[in-house]
C-alpha cells in the first residue's frame, strides 16, 4: 500500500516554463489537497478537491491550476512558472473532508524556478 | 481567520533530555488540534490529535500534548528524547465543524537531537 505518491520529487524550471506535478493515492480517498511549504510560512493550501471532477481554491491559488479527472489522481499545474513559486509542494488526501479524518501526506516535491 | 504560532524555530537537545515544543493558536471558538511530524526524507505523518474530552492527549512514540483552553495552547512534550526524534514538527488547528480546507498549520519547529 503506497499511500500518497508524488512525482517528480525534484524539478528545476526556468521562469516562464510550465510543468505538472502528479499526486496519486491508492486509499480510495474522496478528498485531495495541494499545499506549498515555504520557510517561515508553514504549509499553505493551494487547491483542494472534494471528489472526482471537482476542484476548489485554497488560501494561495494564484498561478496554479488543478485537475481531478480520476478519483485517485490530483494534478497541480504551473502554466508560467515564476521564482516566487520555488517551494516544496505536498499533496495530501483524506477519506472525508471533516477534521476527524486526518490527512495522509505524500513525501513532497521540491521545485526550483530560476 | 485562525492562526497558529510556533515560537521555537529550531531546538537542539541531547539524548534523554526532556522536550516541550510550544504551540499557540488564535481562534475564538472550539477547535480540533493536531501535531504532525516530518522525519528527514519522509512524508508528514500524524503524531497526535485532540478533538474533545481529556485535554492530555497521548500519541505515538511516547509523545503527548496538553490542550490548555485558557491559554490557547497545545504544547507537545516528551520526557526523554531519542536521536530518532530528529525531525520537523508542525502544529495545526482546525475550527470545529469545518472541513479540512480550513486546517491551518504553524511554521514548524526543527528538532535536532545530539547523540
Amino acid at each position: 500500500n503506497a499511500g500518497v505518491t508524488q512525482t517528480p520529487k525534484f524539478r528545476v524550471l526556468k521562469t516562464g516554463q510550465s510543468m505538472t506535478l502528479l499526486c496519486a493515492q491508492d486509499m480510495n480517498h474522496e478528498y485531495m489537497y495541494w499545499y506549498r511549504q515555504d520557510p517561515g510560512m508553514g504549509l499553505r493550501l493551494i487547491h483542494y478537491s472534494v471528489g472526482e471532477g471537482t476542484t476548489a481554491k485554497g488560501e494561495v491559488p494564484d498561478g496554479y491550476n488543478v485537475s481531478r479527472l480520476k478519483k485517485q489522481n490530483f494534478l497541480l499545474g504551473l502554466e508560467s512558472a515564476a521564482p516566487s513559486q520555488t517551494s516544496v509542494y505536498f499533496c495530501a488526501s483524506s477519506y472525508s473532508i471533516w477534521g476527524a479524518n486526518v490527512l495522509t501526506f505524500g513525501a513532497g516535491s521540491r521545485l526550483t524556478v530560476l | 481567520a485562525q492562526s497558529v504560532s510556533q515560537h521555537n524555530h529550531h531546538v537542539i537537545l541531547s539524548e534523554a533530555a526532556s522536550l516541550e515544543l510550544g504551540c499557540n493558536y488564535s481562534y475564538g471558538g472550539t477547535v480540533n488540534l493536531f501535531w504532525y511530524v516530518q522525519y528527514p526524507g519522509q512524508h508528514l505523518q500524524l503524531l497526535l490529535k485532540y478533538f474533545s474530552g481529556d485535554p492530555l492527549v497521548k500519541g505515538i512514540k511516547g509523545f503527548e500534548a496538553e490542550f490548555i483552553k485558557s491559554k490557547f495552547s497545545f504544547n507537545l512534550r516528551k520526557p526523554s528524547v531519542q536521536w530518532s526524534d530528529t525531525a520537523e514538527y508542525f502544529c495545526a488547528v482546525l475550527p470545529s465543524n469545518f472541513g479540512n480546507e480550513k486546517l491551518t498549520f504553524g511554521t514548524g519547529t526543527r528538532l535536532t537531537i545530539i547523540p
